[in-house]
């Protein structure tokens, strides 16, 4: 049962524009959103994070949208640049359950066209 | 240079046999992850700690051991009652605290032939 679901595979947009990357998640317990990025061969980097408590969170480039009502969290990418060419991870934990290791969904590939 | 470094970054091994992935993370860090990628999927959780002598099954324990006998080191065996042990393997560190974001090492491919 995938608990973090990135139901987009793949995202292709061209440089300067707008990247909108999704996620949608089913544990109502999860209290902490975060999104990495991964280039081949390689550990995911950290990004951005959103506690449950708040709505949005930005960070130069990157912000991240939470709708919890409809547990959906969202990662904007404004403007895309070559370099932000990865796969992106949506992630999820539920402190409160004593289990402090991430849930992480399949990603999505975002190529950024010159 | 602090960070976590695992190694080696490819490995070979016949089918049968047990195989030791290292991990050592010079952050001061209390929790310590292993994480499986296969391809097109997500990491998925191996095992687990939050503290020296201490660590917990993952979603995909079966097949796997782990100890934690130093706060640096948390390595990880893929034994031979693992199906379907090549894959690229992830561990990763934190601070254990709440919200604290994971920091993960280049990983080791283990391929099993």
């Amino acid at each position: 049962d995938q608990q973090v679901k990135q139901n987009s595979p793949s995202l292709s947009v061209q440089e300067g524009r707008i990247s909108i990357l999704n996620c949608d998640y089913t544990n109502s317990m999860f209290d902490y959103f975060l999104w990495y990025k991964k280039y081949p061969a390689e550990g995911p980097t950290f990004l951005i994070s959103i506690s449950s408590i708040k709505d949005k969170n930005e960070d130069g480039r990157f912000t991240v949208f939470l709708n919890k009502s409809a547990k959906h969290l969202s990662l904007h990418i404004v403007p895309s640049q070559p370099g932000d060419s990865a796969v992106y991870f949506c992630a999820a934990t539920a402190m409160d359950t004593g289990r402090r290791a991430l849930t992480f969904g399949s990603g999505t590939r975002l190529q950024v066209q010159p | 240079d602090g960070g976590i470094t695992q190694s080696p970054k490819y490995l070979f091994r016949k089918e049968g046999q047990n195989v030791t992935l290292s991990c050592e993370q010079n952050l001061n860090h209390d929790a310590m992850y292993w994480y499986r990628q296969d391809p097109g999927q997500g990491l998925r959780l191996i095992y687990y700690s939050q503290i020296v002598n201490d660590f917990q099954k993952g979603d995909i324990a079966e097949g796997y051991s782990v100890s934690r006998e130093k706060k640096e080191s948390f390595p990880l065996t893929v034994t031979s009652a693992q199906k379907n042990p090549t894959a690229f393997y992830l561990c990763a560190s934190s601070t254990g605290s709440e919200g604290s974001p994971l920091h993960f090492g280049n990983g080791t491919r283990l391929t099993v032939t």
